[in-house]
């Protein structure tokens, strides 16, 4: 059975150049999480999905970043314009309902230059 | 702000031996979570354990939650090299949010 499926695993850009994160959950599950974690912040919530509706964006920094979840089994998280500090590694997760057990994907490895 | 942290913030220890992880939290909690970590790679959950339950254990794992101290343990019984990771403890407080510590690192030699 597949996990929780991310991609591009690794993005190299160039400063001000529109990044799209993708990541496709787990089949059935009705939550999704976007994570960014970086050495000096750690794991940090950005925004969160249940049955494709988001309930929670407080953790979005600024208005370059946009999360979509146009059906169950997509999600974008977007970057535009893409800054340096952007760098980070961004995890999707997924659970059956919100407060039960994430599963993580493998993270998309993301360079800012 | 983070809501778990995690102490010690590196472990190291020999093959064999036990390891032990705490996570103190700041507010009320439904459960707190355990997760692995391997360098370079995405996070594992370990085990779950709700507000109402003081104990859990999962194989070599024991967890304990003292909600009177906001405090949770992760013993790891006989710990191995493939133990070596990174472990995080996270809460989920109100609106089901996952807050996770900075971690403990853990590194078990041969």
């Amino acid at each position: 059975d597949a996990g929780v499926i991310q991609s591009p695993r690794h993005e190299v850009t160039e400063m001000g150049q529109e990044v799209t994160l993708r990541c496709k959950p787990i089949s059935g599950h009705n939550s999704l999480f976007w994570y960014r974690q970086t050495m000096m912040r750690g794991l940090e919530l950005l925004i969160y999905f249940n049955n494709n509706v988001p309930i929670d964006d407080s953790g979005m920094p600024e208005d370059r970043f946009s999360a979509k979840m146009p059906n169950a089994s997509f999600s974008t998280l977007k970057i535009q314009p893409s800054e340096p500090r952007d760098s980070a590694v961004y995890f999707c997760a997924s659970s059956l309902q919100p407060g039960e057990t994430q599963y993580f994907g493998p993270g998309t490895r993301l360079l800012v230059l | 702000s983070q809501q778990g942290e995690e102490d010690p913030q590196a472990l190291s220890i020999q093959e064999g031996e036990n390891a032990t992880m705490n996570c103190s939290y700041k507010t009320s909690i439904n459960n707190l979570q355990w997760y692995r970590q391997n360098s370079g790679r995405g996070l594992v959950h370990l085990i779950l354990i709700r507000s109402n339950e003081r104990e859990k254990h999962s194989g070599r794992l024991r967890v304990t939650l003292d909600t009177s101290k906001k405090s949770s343990s992760l013993l790891i019984t006989a710990s191995r090299a493939a133990d070596t990771a990174s472990y995080f403890c996270a809460t989920d407080g109100s609106n089901y949010k996952l807050t996770f510590g900075k971690g403990t690192l853990l590194t078990v030699n041969p």
